[in-house]
């Protein structure tokens, strides 16, 4: 059964200071999504990593994929308070159709 | 930009009923999906439908529910006898295809008193 663990599960942090949330899954797939929820709100799509080394940015965001080691990152760079929101990895677990399993999603709280 | 639109936003239940959840997908995708987040917690996948049949359900997606695509516009999810524990916010979503993101809709809100 695939599990997707995500590290941190809450983070607090300043405006401008960079940092990289973590997410590991237990069994081989290529197809990793980045999620980010408002509270209340629903998923909006902010990044799918497709292969191996596959490496995507936007704006402050950046995620990246290692099929091998099963280990996506999401690296925040300066930090904005905009950026404060609940961000959640999901990896498709069949094939055809999808079926993401979505990991706990972490809390990020940025601080002027 | 075209979206996801669910109705209602909330809804409020007894125990024991039928709710029906609707759905409307963006027009030209193929693949549609229904998802639960109880509160405060993780987005968890109930079924997947595509060709006018059940691609993939999960454990959670027993005989209680049901996922129609009555009109060839319409997705809905139909939860015949709620329980208490069925309390969640539940996310339709769709997609071009297998390989693309998900979109979701903005969720409906089903409370079971």
């Amino acid at each position: 059964e695939l599990k997707v663990e995500q590290n941190p599960l809450f983070l607090s942090m300043q405006e401008g200071k960079n940092y990289t949330i973590y997410c590991n899954y237990s069994t081989t797939s290529d197809r990793l999504y980045w999620y980010r929820q408002d509270p209340g709100k629903s998923l909006e799509s902010l990044f799918v990593l497709l292969s191996n080394g596959a490496v995507k940015q936007e704006g402050r965001l950046m995620a990246s994929l290692d099929t091998k080691a099963r280990l996506s990152t999401l690296h925040i760079t300066a930090a904005v308070h905009d950026l404060s929101a609940t961000y959640f990895c999901a990896v498709d677990s069949a094939e055809g159709a999808q079926k993401l399993v979505f990991g706990q999603g972490t809390r990020l709280t940025i601080n002027p | 930009e075209p979206e996801v639109t669910q109705t209602p936003s909330h809804q409020v239940t007894q125990m024991g009923q039928e709710v029906i959840l609707r759905c409307v997908p963006i027009s030209n995708h193929l693949y549609f999906y229904w998802y639960r987040q109880i509160l405060g917690q993780k987005v968890e996948f109930l079924v997947s439908f595509y060709n006018n049949e059940i691609s993939e359900k999960s454990e959670i997606f027993d005989d209680q529910f049901s996922v129609e695509r009555p009109d060839g516009s319409n997705f809905t999810l139909k939860i015949r006898s709620t329980k208490l524990e069925d309390s969640a916010m539940y996310f339709c979503a769709s997609g071009r295809d297998s390989n693309t993101e998900a979109f979701f809709g903005q969720g409906t809100r089903l409370t079971v008193v």
